[in-house]
């Protein structure tokens, strides 16, 4: 089946740990987005990818770094200079072929908790 | 950053009520404005893009209607089911960034 895996669903980690969240991918799109959900708020882009090896930072890029080296795939890292890292991430991807008409498709998302 | 904003934050309505949302944002620099159900641990799915002012769109029981001049769109859910029950979730496109509302929590009461 076509869609977005996000791996682990959950993950628990220390203070002053790098930790890093899978996205995968086989929709075929060209654009990936990570975005953060904190209780409350809507979500907020981290960053984004519109073609392989390419990506821009987002609302919210502080703390966190991308890689974009497969077309499938585009992992999110959260740092330890991330202040606030506990919450729900959830990847994203859409097709770029039209601007304004394409659709967002989402994974699962996964709970980080930093203890 | 474009705000989106939703109302009401959370509905409970009987089984059978008809119900309605709102999303409202900024006018100006307009793509698409998407609709989206989230039902507790799974993804979003997508459930309208709506692009031209006026547009009307309906899937089943559930409807959507864009205003791009005054910055809002309604959707409409008629005869609530249980099964409705999940966060909808509005968002504005501008090019290849999206701004998310906060969602509405709706929980339909059998």
């Amino acid at each position: 089946d076509g869609g977005i895996t996000q791996s682990p669903k959950y993950l628990f980690r220390k203070e002053g740990q790098n930790v890093t969240l899978s996205c995968e991918q086989n929709l075929n799109h060209d654009a990936m987005y990570w975005y953060r959900q904190d209780p409350g708020q809507g979500l907020r882009l981290i960053y984004y990818s519109q073609i392989v090896n390419d990506f821009q930072k987002g609302d919210i890029a502080e703390g966190y770094s991308v890689s974009r080296e497969k077309k499938e795939s585009f992992p999110l890292t959260v740092t330890s200079a991330q202040k606030n890292p506990t919450a729900f991430y959830l990847c994203a991807s859409r097709n770029q072929g039209r601007i304004s008409g394409n659709t967002i498709y989402f994974g699962e998302g996964s709970w980080l908790t930093v203890v | 950053i474009l705000n989106v904003e939703q109302s009401p934050q959370s509905l409970h309505v009987q089984e059978g009520d008809s119900t309605n949302f709102t999303c409202s944002f900024p006018s100006s620099n307009f793509y698409a404005l998407h609709w989206y159900r989230w039902e507790t641990a799974k993804s979003p799915e997508a459930l309208f893009v709506m692009t031209l002012n006026g547009d009307e769109k309906k899937k089943g029981r559930i409807s959507a209607t864009l205003n791009t001049k005054e910055g809002y769109s309604y959707l409409y859910i008629k005869g609530s089911q249980p099964e409705d029950s999940a966060t909808y979730l509005c968002a504005r496109n501008t090019g290849n960034q999206f701004y998310f509302g906060t969602g509405t929590s709706l929980t339909v009461i059998p």
